[in-house]
C-alpha cells in the first residue's frame, strides 16, 4: 500500500468494553510499532515487533493491553476493560528494518472511552 | 534515561518571518534526532532527521535543523513561515543502535497573515 493504514479511525467504548486497534504496515516492512498519544502531548511508546516477534513491550500501562503481529505484517493491539484514562489516539508506525530509525506513521485510531 | 524538552508549547509567527523551535534532549550519548510534523487528524510526517555526518540537516517544506552536541540540542528553523506551516511539530530522539522515539511535548505553530 501508499502508507500505514490504521482502522478504525475513530472508536468509542464504554467503560469496560474491550476494543481492538487494527495496524496495516506499509508492505516488507519489518518493523513495526505502536505509540500512545494522550490529548495535548506527544506520542509515548507502548511496543515493537520485528517481523512477528514482540521485541520490547515495556512501554504497554497495564496488562490490560495486549499486542500481536502472528504473520509479522498486520498488527492489532487490543485494550481489554477499557478505562477512561485510555482514551488517546493510537499511532501505529513501521520502518523497513535496514534503517529503522526512519518510521512512517499512520493516521491514528482517536479511542475515546466514555 | 533519555528525554526530550521543546521549549515552548505555543509560537505565533507572521507570514514571511523566521521559525524557530527549540528541542533540547538528554542523553549520555548522542542519539539520533528527527522532527516530525503532526497537521490536525493526520499522523506524523517526518521533516528530517540526524543520524551522522552533516551536523546542518535540510529537510522538506524548507526546513533545517542544526545538531550542536555540545548544547544537546537540535533547533528547527525555517528561513520565512508560511500559512501552510500552521501545525503541531515534534522532536524526537533514538538512542544509537535502540528502535523507539522518545518525544518531546510538541510546539503547535500559528502562523499569522
Amino acid at each position: 500500500g501508499a502508507g500505514v493504514s490504521q482502522s478504525p479511525r475513530y472508536k468509542v467504548a464504554k467503560r469496560g468494553q474491550d476494543v481492538a486497534l487494527r495496524c496495516d504496515p506499509i508492505s516488507g516492512h519489518v518493523s513495526l510499532f505502536w505509540y500512545q498519544q494522550a490529548l495535548g502531548q506527544g506520542p509515548e511508546f507502548l511496543t515493537y515487533f520485528q517481523n512477528e516477534a514482540q521485541l520490547d513491550k515495556s512501554g504497554l500501562p497495564s496488562d490490560r493491553f495486549f499486542a500481536e503481529r502472528p504473520e509479522g505484517s498486520v498488527s492489532t493491539l487490543k485494550i481489554q476493560r477499557t478505562q477512561q484514562e485510555d482514551s488517546a489516539v493510537y499511532l501505529c508506525a513501521s520502518s523497513l528494518g535496514r534503517d529503522p530509525y526512519e518510521q512512517y506513521f499512520g493516521p491514528g485510531t482517536r479511542l475515546t472511552v466514555t | 534515561a533519555q528525554s526530550v524538552t521543546q521549549l515552548g508549547s505555543h509560537v505565533s509567527v507572521s507570514e514571511g518571518a523566521l521559525v524557530l523551535l527549540r528541542c533540547n534532549y538528554s542523553s549520555s550519548v548522542p542519539p539520533y534526532l528527527f522532527w516530525y510534523v503532526q497537521y490536525p487528524n493526520q499522523g506524523l510526517q517526518l521533516l528530517l532527521k540526524y543520524t551522522t555526518g552533516a551536523t546542518l540537516v535540510k529537510g522538506i517544506n524548507g526546513f533545517e535543523a542544526e545538531f550542536k552536541k555540545s548544547e544537546t540540542s537540535f533547533h528547527l528553523t525555517k528561513p520565512s513561515a508560511h500559512m501552510s506551516d500552521a501545525a503541531e511539530y515534534f522532536c524526537a530522539v533514538i538512542k544509537a543502535a535502540g528502535n523507539k522515539l522518545t518525544f518531546g511535548g510538541g510546539t503547535r505553530v500559528l502562523v499569522k497573515p
